[in-house]
């Protein structure tokens, strides 16, 4: 079974600092992967995707991620915050061999940013 | 560019009570979903479809019932309201297996 493990429920950096959240996976076939960020009230909106190819995705709002197989890790970074970045984020795998496109997400990380 | 709606965005629910949210979605997608939010545990999928006229259990289906008559629209049902499901909820399709779900604004939900 697939699972996701995002590292740390709170993150909190300085405006210009570098940006870390943590995701972990676990799947039994070559996953595809996902980035969301989620801003208060609003649905979640697709930062990145890694689904085969080039293992450094880069993604909207200067937000890059790089899928470690050997880790079973897909971390989210960018080298400097922006007041706007808070938001909490999520991390998802799809089962890319299925027919369902089921995504399992992990259970978010809410990024503070402070001045 | 009206991309997933759902509606209502807010309801408040009295135990025992029914209701159904209704997701559409004009980008002719083949795969919707519906999610619940709780804090702490990201989203959880209720029941999805991976096209019109079929329906298949999530994670967490429980209490809810879903129907796909339409390819826009996605209903999600609840018969019996607890203060359980209590939560947001959230409606996603995606056009193929592999590609970004879209997601709608949510449903906040709350059963007294």
């Amino acid at each position: 079974a697939q699972s996701v493990t995002q590292l740390g429920s709170h993150v909190s950096v300085s405006e210009g600092a570098l940006v870390l959240l943590r995701c972990n996976y676990s799947s039994s076939v070559p996953p595809y992967l996902f980035w969301y960020v989620q801003y208060p009230n609003q649905g979640l909106q697709l930062l990145l995707k890694y689904t085969t190819g080039a293992t450094l995705v880069k993604g909207i709002n200067g937000f890059e991620a790089e899928f470690k197989k050997s880790e079973t890790s897909f971390h989210l970074t960018k080298p400097s915050a922006h007041m706007s970045d808070a938001a909490e984020y999520f991390c998802a795998v799809s089962d890319g061999s299925g027919n369902t496109g089921k995504l399992i997400f992990g259970q978010g990380t809410t990024l503070q940013v402070k001045p | 560019n009206a991309g997933v709606t759902q509606t209502p965005k807010f309801r408040v629910l009295k135990t025992g009570q029914s209701m159904t949210l209704l997701c559409a979605q004009d980008m002719n997608h083949e795969y919707m979903y519906w999610y619940r939010q709780d804090p702490g545990m990201g989203l959880r999928l209720i029941h999805y479809s991976v096209g019109e006229g079929t329906t298949a259990k999530g994670e967490v289906p429980d209490g809810y019932n879903v129907s796909r008559l339409k390819k826009q629209n996605f209903l999600l049902g609840l018969e019996s309201a607890a203060p359980s499901q209590t939560s947001v909820y959230f409606c996603a399709s995606r056009r193929h297996r592999n590609q970004p779900q879209h997601f709608g604004d949510g449903t906040r939900l709350s059963i007294l």
